[in-house]
């Protein structure tokens, strides 16, 4: 099966400029997560999508982040606007569902850098 | 606000085991052990999990003290692919909620 695709796979923008991140996960699996991973740290859950609903979103940064996922198919990550701290990679991830006993699969990432 | 603790790095020769360690003191009767890797410029990959027996796999097998509150996974022939951030995750067995520290970076020399 085709895995979890994430684009663009590299961004550089100035601060308080805008971007987005799109995701497709693999087919037919219900739940989506964003994750972002700063340099020399694990990744750290952002949002959490069950079909196009969101499940938890208590990390996300919301007066600058914000995501959706309107057909339960892919999802865009947008910053706006973004500031230095920014810079990471954000992860996308599916699976079939909630409590999907093999985990989660994942993209490669988007790896942004804020100048 | 990983529940787990492990060694920052590590190294291993190539063909030898890797045998990399995880303390979850902390974990509860519903929680699952999880490990995943992390290669350079790749996304996290699923290696093995498991709640209170031993697993293994293709890639590695899993070592549960009885009382739960550690782990060991065993890589039983490194090979130089194998050098990567690996990540031992503590999961409630009833949703994906996967909380990731910083790992244990593994280096397997020649």
């Amino acid at each position: 099966e085709a895995g979890v695709a994430q684009s663009p796979r590299y961004k550089i923008i100035e601060k308080r400029q805008s971007v987005a991140f799109w995701c497709n996960p693999i087919s037919g699996h219900a739940t989506l997560y964003w994750y972002q991973q700063i340099l020399g740290q694990g990744p750290k859950l952002l949002i959490q999508f069950q079909n196009n609903g969101v499940v938890d979103d208590s990390q996300l940064p919301k007066d600058r982040f914000s995501a959706e996922r309107l057909k339960g198919v892919d999802s865009t990550l947008k910053i706006q606007p973004a500031k230095l701290e920014d810079s990471a990679v954000y992860l996308c991830a599916s699976s079939p569902d909630q409590d999907s006993y093999y985990g989660y699969t994942f993209g490669s990432g988007t790896r942004l850098t804020v100048v | 606000d990983a529940k787990t603790t492990q060694p920052t790095s590590m190294d291993c020769a190539e063909g030898r085991a890797a045998n990399l360690p995880c303390n979850h003191s902390t974990i509860s009767g519903n929680e699952y052990v999880y490990w995943y890797r992390q290669i350079h410029s790749q996304g996290p990959q699923y290696i093995i999990h498991g709640l209170k027996n031993n697993e293994t796999n293709e890639m590695a097998s899993l070592i549960i003290t009885e009382d739960r509150k550690s782990s060991t996974l065993i890589l039983p022939h490194a090979t130089l692919r194998d050098t990567a951030v690996y990540y031992c995750i503590v999961r409630p067995r009833n949703n994906n909620d996967m909380r990731f520290g910083a790992g244990t970076r593994l280096t397997v020399k020649p």
